[in-house]
């Protein structure tokens, strides 16, 4: 079983939409969590973390971390063009050091 | 700007060739990651480093693979003898606040021919 699993899309939502991303995680001892936006050729770039449960706001974004079921999502509102990308979800274990696990990333097509 | 320059941004090599990044955090970031990615996978954890201590390597770093942070300010990463497999973009990230937030440099794009 893989740390961290997400799923892999493409998804595909109108313009204006709201995008909803998930990510699920193995270790019941997580505590942190994140977001990254990677563009095709670029590094992972940090947009939200999250680290107690229920919902967490930055702007168009919103993670929702739910400890219980050890599920992680974020949602994007008014969903842009340049919300194209993908969405990697990253988890630091309990008891893994500082060691991050990565999950393969959702990449997520906005349509105008 | 994340505060994390790389260099070379790309490199072509040839198998059995040694090759080094380096990876230039703001100087008040004491922590520092090493991360891998292949085409289509998400960052693979390399190595960690606290000041100029390395305190975690992953144990899927081979022995060709040796990191170092002299004096707690830039890093490198060399790879000795590469194989195509080693081909991916080598990433470096500062990490930050009580809960290790990650912020990565534009990476190192390696091919090994």
């Amino acid at each position: 079983q893989k740390e961290v699993e997400q799923n892999s899309g493409p998804l595909s939502v109108p313009e204006g939409a709201i995008a909803s991303l998930n990510c699920t995680y193995s270790d019941r001892g997580s505590q942190s969590f994140f977001w990254y936006r990677q563009y095709s050729g670029k590094s992972p770039e940090l947009i939200m973390s999250i680290y107690s449960n229920g919902d967490k706001e930055d702007g168009r974004f919103t993670a929702q971390l739910n400890k219980a079921s050890q599920y992680v999502s974020l949602l994007i509102r008014d969903s842009q063009p340049s919300d194209s990308a993908t969405y990697l979800c990253a988890v630091k274990g309990q008891n893994t050091g500082n060691q991050f696990y990565f999950g393969t990333g959702t990449s997520l097509t906005v349509i105008p | 700007d994340t505060g994390v320059s790389q260099n070379p941004r790309h490199k072509i090599t040839k198998r059995g060739q040694n090759v080094t990044f380096r990876c230039d955090p703001i100087s008040e970031h004491n922590r520092l990651y090493w991360y891998r990615q292949t085409l289509g996978q998400g960052p693979e954890f390399l190595t960690y480093f606290q000041n100029e201590a390395q305190l975690e390597k992953s144990r899927l770093l081979s022995d060709r693979f040796s990191a170092e942070r002299p004096k707690g300010s830039f890093s490198t990463l060399e790879i000795q003898r590469t194989e195509q497999g080693d081909s991916a973009m080598y990433l470096c990230a500062r990490a930050s606040g009580a809960h290790n937030e990650q912020f990565f440099g534009p990476g190192t794009r390696l091919t090994v021919l």
